[in-house]
């Protein structure tokens, strides 16, 4: 098991260009997330995916898009890239199953460094 | 929405001494609290969580601890080693009935172990 994937490693845009970053998990899990990472500020939620087919905004979701290809795929797509975005991107997966036998860790890919100048 | 103080942002201790890391939260209907382990270039590491039907739970060196009346949760590292050297993050989760929902962290204590 490889766990959570993501791709690329490093990244350096230029102010206004697109990137999709790509995320996969091999765990089976039902949900899926994306957070940002900044100097002093912990780990934000972006969006997330409860479940193939579902998408809902986190705590910092604008300027960017979101797409649950599959069950294993989630990828986070900024359309116009902002030096404000500069950030260490990471995607975590869970099985969250509702009720009884509820499985609630988050399991982290090793993220993605993203530099806009 | 739900907010997680931790303190401190630096911790330093001996080797084999214990370091302690607090959080409190705001969001009384949160009942997942997970802590996590980051190293540098790496992602956060799952090491110890507790729900909120239980007041205590150990794992070898680490324990976390949670007081739902007073919202805060601690974890508590004994006999430190070197490899424990490390950001350690706490987070809290509120159920919206929708589903999955992402959990709220603190913004992390750099824990360094003085040989």
């Amino acid at each position: 098991n490889a766990g959570v994937t993501q791709t690329p490693k490093f990244q350096v845009l230029k102010t206004g260009q697109s990137m999709t970053l790509q995320c996969a998990q091999d765990m089976n899990h039902n949900s899926m997330y994306w957070y940002r990472q900044d100097p002093g500020m912990g780990l934000r939620l972006i969006y997330y995916s409860a479940s193939e087919g579902t998408t809902d905004k986190g705590e910092v979701p604008n300027g960017y898009n979101v797409s649950r290809l599959n069950k294993r795929e989630f990828s986070l797509r900024l359309e116009s890239a902002a030096p404000s975005q500069t950030s260490v991107y990471f995607c975590a997966s869970s099985e969250a199953l509702r009720g009884a036998g509820r499985r609630d860790e988050q399991y982290f890919g090793p993220g993605t460094r993203l530099t806009v100048t | 929405g739900e907010n997680v103080e931790q303190h401190p942002s630096t911790l330093s201790v001996q080797e084999g001494d214990s370091a302690v890391i607090k959080c409190t939260y705001s969001d009384s209907a949160s009942n997942y609290f997970p802590w996590y382990k980051q190293e540098l270039g790496k992602g956060p590491q799952l090491i110890i969580d507790i729900r909120s039907n239980v007041g205590e739970k150990k794992d070898q060196r680490i324990a976390v601890t949670l007081n739902k009346t007073a919202k805060h949760f601690s974890l508590h590292i004994t006999e430190t080693q070197p490899e424990d050297s490390a950001v350690y993050f706490c987070a809290a989760r509120s159920y919206s009935g929708g589903g999955a929902d992402g959990l709220t962290f603190g913004k992390g204590t750099h824990l360094i172990i003085q040989p």
